[in-house]
């Protein structure tokens, strides 16, 4: 079967760096994304990695080993507005997207 | 990026009366949106893949009947809830995908449903 596992939750501190970590097992690989949720909103689009590396946006940075079925997003400087659901998301080979759960990350001054 | 909008924002209806949602992508042709469902706390749940001019594929589980789709035209692709009761009640968000990017999916703001 096809499946995304990431963190349930994570707190870091107004500032700091704060790494989300995401696996995958999926029929095929198309490319990982990224998307950021606040409560009660729908999805943005953070990141896209298809081949292996790191991708540098800003404060945001997403990284994948495509050997490993592994990426993560990395969030540096960290502001109270990055309190949100992370949720990582990978496009099988009939290109749907195949949801993690998300991770909440909870940012404390 | 790419703008999709969907309305209406939140909706509130009684029991056993159908309810229809829009989503439009703005800026560019979607040949391919998706319905999604999201109860609090929880993670994106597909419901259904709309094709323009050919038939919705629903996911397992999801009652076609119940959830009529309709995508008529590159921009546009309706969901229409009928006969619905209050289990109904989520958080219905739209994607389209851009072809011309990514591949990846840009979502409405959402419809929140609350059926009493």
């Amino acid at each position: 079967g096809q499946n995304i596992d990431q963190p349930t939750e994570m707190t870091a501190t107004e500032g700091a760096i704060v790494q989300i970590n995401c696996t995958y097992q999926t029929s095929g690989f198309n490319g990982l994304f990224w998307y950021q949720q606040h409560a009660g909103e729908a999805p943005t689009f953070l990141s896209y990695n298809v081949l292996d590396g790191l991708e540098e946006k800003g404060r945001f940075s997403s990284f994948l080993s495509r050997s490993k079925g592994y990426s993560y997003l990395l969030l540096k400087e960290l502001q109270m507005k990055d309190s949100a659901s992370y949720l990582c998301a990978v496009m099988d080979s009939n290109y749907q997207l195949i949801w993690g759960a998300g991770t909440k990350l909870i940012i404390k001054p | 990026g790419a703008v999709v909008s969907q309305h209406p924002s939140w909706v509130i209806c009684k029991s056993g009366t159908s309810v229809k949602i829009e989503c439009r992508s703005l800026d560019f042709q979607a040949t391919t949106m998706f319905w999604y469902r999201q109860f609090p706390k929880q993670s994106l749940m597909l419901m259904a893949t709309s094709n323009e001019g050919s038939k919705a594929t629903y996911e397992q589980g999801v009652e076609k009947d119940k959830f009529l789709i309709n995508h008529a035209s590159l921009t546009l692709s309706t969901l229409t809830v009928t006969s619905a009761h209050p289990e109904d009640s989520s958080f219905y968000i739209c994607s389209a995908r851009d072809l011309a990017g990514y591949n990846e999916q840009f979502f409405g703001p959402g419809t929140r449903l609350t059926v009493l």
